[in-house]
């Protein structure tokens, strides 16, 4: 299993621009999530999804969509870019009460 | 609001000794708490869980306590390696994981 793989690993967007994080995962886990993580700081929940067809807002969802057409795929994509929004994001999957992160995609907004 | 914090930015011990992270959190609804592994780079990695009917839980190396009167969880490292460096990250699970700000521990050799 490749577990939860996440594309592209580094990103530089400037300002205005969209743009989507890919997140995969082939462990046929229900529940996925998307975090940010800036310096100095925890993980913080922006969206996550229960299953195929079902999404929420975490902490800081704003500037952020996402949608789940398939169990295995969760983007992420940020609709115009902001400075505010550099930071590194994982994608999680879970099972139970384990959560199983990605590498991350570092993200930086000029 | 909630929030789960740790107690030290950064732990610095000697190779073979023993490392206790600390944590504290505000939430007393958490139904469990989860100890994470973060090495540079890398995304997050499950080390341990608890649940909050439980007082302490070990696995290899590895114990978690869990003190409900004060709030507070610590993760206790035995015979710390130079592969325990990282950064280790507390959360709170309330419905959703809350995630403290992070200690690095620093094994020296």
């Amino acid at each position: 299993n490749a577990g939860v793989t996440q594309t592209p690993k580094f990103q530089v967007l400037k300002t205005g621009q969209s743009m989507t994080l890919q997140c995969a995962q082939d462990m046929n886990h229900e529940y996925m999530s998307w975090y940010r993580q800036d310096p100095g700081m925890g993980l913080r929940l922006i969206h996550y999804s229960v299953g195929a067809g079902i999404t929420d807002q975490g902490e800081v969802p704003n500037g952020y969509n996402v949608s789940r057409s398939t169990t295995e795929d969760f983007p992420l994509r940020l609709l115009s870019a902001a400075p505010s929004q550099t930071s590194v994001y994982f994608c999680a999957s879970s099972f139970a009460r384990t959560q199983y992160f990605g590498p991350g995609t570092r993200l930086l907004v000029l | 609001g909630e929030s789960v914090g740790l107690h030290l930015p950064t732990l610095s011990v000697q190779e073979g000794d023993n490392s206790i992270i600390n944590c504290a959190y505000s939430n007393s609804a958490s139904d469990y708490f989860i100890w994470y592994k973060q090495e540079s780079g890398k995304g997050p990695q499950f080390i341990i869980d608890i649940r909050s009917n439980m007082d302490k839980r070990q696995g290899q190396r590895v114990t978690v306590l869990l003190n409900k009167t004060v709030k507070h969880l610590s993760l206790q490292i035995a015979a710390t390696q130079p592969g325990d460096s990282a950064v280790y990250f507390c959360a709170g699970h309330t419905g959703k994981l809350i995630f403290g700000q992070g200690t690095t521990l620093q094994v020296k050799p």
